[in-house]
């Protein structure tokens, strides 16, 4: 049973590209948890998705952010026009609500942004 | 809303040796989860050790136990015979009752250097 599957690993984006961010969740599961982690710092809830719904997104900035986890395929964070403040470790865990008390983390994906 | 404070940067201890990384939270709720989470330089989230606020008996997985104190909103963690290999950063982490989701709240991290 592979476990949650993050791409890229890393990933490099000059000011103001696109950056896509994948995340794949372990196999039966359907809620899906994006953090970010800045340099130095612990990590920070952004988003909870399920399928096709946003949860929570208490923790997502207003703008050039956006996440979505769709019927079929991977959940997708999303960063438009990337500034040098948005360079982090981002990950996703995944969780099924059916009595279990884990939730289990993906390996992350840099971003530098230069 | 939840919080998370852990108020040692760093630690280091001796190989062998037993260490104890404080964790204080703040919560309205009665049943919730906490955790403690290691990253090591792989940056992976490795899952330590479990505890559910609704059981009074410590959590403890192999050399790892707890101290929970749940009047006084404590979680402290205690390494006993430590390891090279627990060489890492350890985080703190506060869960409200799975059913509403895992959404965890993380404190800033300790980082734990054992050294031989």
């Amino acid at each position: 049973n592979a476990g949650v599957m993050q791409n890229p690993r890393h990933l490099v984006r000059r000011r103001g590209q696109e950056a896509r961010l994948r995340c794949s969740p372990m196999k039966g599961h359907s809620h899906v948890y994006w953090y970010r982690q800045l340099p130095e710092e612990g990590l920070k809830f952004m988003v909870y998705l399920q399928k096709e719904n946003i949860i929570d997104e208490s923790g997502m900035p207003k703008e050039r952010f956006s996440a979505e986890f769709p019927k079929e395929g991977p959940s997708i964070l999303r960063i438009q026009q990337v500034v040098r403040g948005d360079s982090a470790a981002y990950f996703c865990a995944s969780s099924s609500i059916r009595g279990e008390t884990e939730a289990f983390f993906g390996q992350g994906t840099r971003l530098t942004v230069v | 809303a939840q919080t998370v404070t852990q108020s040692q940067p760093e630690m280091s201890v001796q190989e062998a040796e037993t260490v104890t990384l404080s964790c204080t939270y703040d919560t309205s709720e009665n049943n919730y989860y906490l955790f403690w989470y290691k990253q090591p330089p792989s940056r992976q989230m490795i899952l330590v050790i479990r505890q559910e606020a609704y059981k009074q008996q410590n959590a403890t997985e192999n050399r790892f136990s707890v101290n929970f104190q749940k009047a006084a909103k404590s979680f402290s963690l205690k390494i006993s015979d430590s390891q090279l290999g627990d060489t890492a950063m350890y985080f703190c982490a506060f869960m409200k009752h799975w059913r509403e989701g895992h959404k965890l709240i993380f404190g800033t991290g300790t980082r734990l250097q054992v050294f031989p």
